[in-house]
């Protein structure tokens, strides 16, 4: 099986600073890569789909890149609504590995 | 719009059985695979289990295969969990999460989760 793994698992930042998370498949796969955001006491909502197409409706402060084993999510500018643990996710096979997570923030 | 309620979550004695539901509204039930995925108290998803959408084919993640069953009944729009032999490492909310097409089966709806604690 293809396991996810995330880093940081934690990070603080000011708003409006840069912030990039990285997912690391352990052997690659076609970009069936997705980003969840968890707000605390929320529900995952989608944010990223096919690597690095956005969800409709969420901000355009959000990006993803990346392919085969290393992708990239990125928030361009910090906002405070955005502190929450962010996921990947490889999908279209089985299993559909989630990894551990990445907690943002705000210092 | 899309909703999804999950419910049966409860407190279960380690050993026993627990059944989870989730009942679909507000888009074709029939023609989505659906997922399991649960949240351990302060911990990470992990995704559990899928079935396709007419209910034949079925994926199980090794810590629940052989003592988990997915299932679902079209006529009712619900997803189904049967959970036997349960251990307190099962205490999760359990989401059931539905995919956004058979080729892009990412999740794009969440339900609000069910809480099952598996303790004596």
């Amino acid at each position: 099986d293809i396991q996810m793994t995330q880093s940081p698992s934690s990070l603080s930042a000011s708003v409006g600073d840069r912030v990039t998370i990285t997912c690391r498949a352990s052997q690659g796969f076609n970009n069936f890569l997705a980003w969840y955001q968890q707000k605390p006491g929320k529900v995952p909502k989608l944010l990223i789909y096919a690597a690095s197409t956005l969800q409709s409706g969420v901000p355009s402060r959000f990006s993803a890149s990346g392919s085969g084993t290393d992708f990239t999510l990125t928030i361009s500018s910090l906002q405070p609504e955005d502190v929450a643990t962010y996921y990947c996710q490889k999908y279209n096979s089985d299993p559909w590995t989630f990894g551990q997570g990445t907690k943002v923030e705000i210092k | 719009q899309v909703q999804l309620v999950e419910s049966g979550g409860g407190v279960v004695q380690p050993g026993r059985s627990l059944r989870l539901s989730c009942v679909g509204s507000g888009f074709i039930f029939s023609d989505y695979g659906m997922h399991w995925v649960r949240q351990a108290p302060g911990k990470g998803l992990e995704w559990m289990a899928v079935v396709s959408y007419n209910g034949r084919t079925t994926y199980y993640s090794d810590s629940v295969k052989g003592r988990f069953t997915i299932s679902r009944d079209n006529s009712k729009s619900a997803l189904f969990l049967q959970m036997n032999s349960l251990r307190a490492e099962d205490t999760a909310v359990y989401y059931c999460a539905k995919e956004n097409s058979n080729s892009d089966d990412y999740f794009d709806s969440w339900g609000q989760g069910t809480l099952v604690t598996v303790s004596s």
